[in-house]
C-alpha cells in the first residue's frame, strides 16, 4: 500500500459526459501527478501540483482540467468525454520539499478505471 | 530535452534466467534514476532507485546502477522467478519533471 488513495476504483458512463476523479496523496506529501495510461499510448503524464498550484503541464487535452485543494488533495476532471478517453488514470504524489526536488520519488495510487461508451 | 529510452518488449524468459532490461536517458544536470514495476491491475510500484553517479540500487534480487558515462541505469535480476512477470519502467527525475519510459512486459515461465 503506497499511501495514495484514488476514487472512484471504476467508472463506466456514456461519451459527451463529465466525470470527476479524486486523489488524496500520502501524508505530507505536497506534490500530486496525474497519468493516463492506454493500451496503444502508454503511460502518459498530464499534469502536475506543489501545495496547490499547477507545476508542469504534459499532454493534457483542453477538454480535461485538474485541481489540487488547500488539503491537498487532488481532482481530475474530464468532459466532454470520447470512447478514446476509456484508460487507467493514475494519480501519484511525492513530498516536493525544495532542495531535494531531484530525489524525490513518486508513490502511485491504484488508479480509476474510466470507461466510456 | 530530458527523456528515457527503455528496451522494447515482451520479453518471455524461463524461471531461473538472467534478465537485463536497458535503459539509457538523456538529462543536463544531475537527474535522479528509478525503475518501477506494474502488477497486472496494479498502480506502478518503486523497485529500486539511484540518486547519484554510481549509485546501486537494490532490493527484491534486482540490482541497477547508475552509469554516468554510459548514460545508462539497467536492471537485472540473475534469476526471476514467475512472480516476476510484470511491465516495468525506467524513469528519470530531473528536479523539474518526472519522465517514464514505454514500459517492458516480462512474462517468466515454469
Amino acid at each position: 500500500d503506497s499511501g495514495v488513495t484514488q476514487t472512484p476504483k471504476h467508472l463506466i458512463t456514456a461519451t459527451g459526459q463529465r466525470v470527476t476523479l479524486r486523489c488524496s496523496p500520502r501524508s505530507g506529501d505536497l506534490s500530486v501527478y496525474w497519468y493516463q495510461q492506454s493500451l496503444d499510448q502508454g503511460l502518459q503524464f498530464l499534469i502536475q501540483y506543489y501545495n496547490g498550484e499547477e507545476r508542469a503541464k504534459g499532454n493534457i487535452l483542453e477538454r480535461f482540467s485538474a485541481q489540487q485543494f488547500p488539503d491537498l488533495h487532488s481532482e481530475l476532471n474530464l468532459s466532454s468525454l470520447e470512447l478514446g478517453d476509456s484508460a487507467l488514470y493514475f494519480c501519484a504524489s511525492s513530498p516536493g520539499t525544495s532542495g531535494s526536488a531531484y530525489t524525490d520519488t513518486q508513490y502511485f495510487g491504484p488508479g480509476t478505471r474510466l470507461t466510456v461508451l | 530535452g530530458d527523456s528515457v529510452t527503455q528496451m522494447e518488449g515482451p520479453v518471455t524468459l524461463s524461471e531461473e534466467a538472467f534478465l537485463t532490461i536497458n535503459c539509457t536517458y538523456t538529462a543536463t544536470g544531475y537527474p535522479s534514476l528509478f525503475w518501477y514495476v506494474q502488477y497486472p491491475g496494479e498502480g506502478l510500484q518503486l523497485l529500486l532507485k539511484a540518486t547519484k553517479a554510481d549509485d546501486k540500487g537494490s532490493n527484491k534480487g534486482f540490482e541497477a546502477t547508475y552509469r554516468k558515462e554510459t548514460t545508462s541505469f539497467h536492471l537485472e535480476k540473475g534469476s526471476v522467478q514467475v512472480s516476476d512477470s510484470a511491465v516495468y519502467f525506467c524513469a528519470l527525475n530531473t528536479g523539474n519533471q518526472f519522465y517514464f519510459g514505454t514500459g517492458t512486459s516480462l512474462t517468466v515461465i515454469p
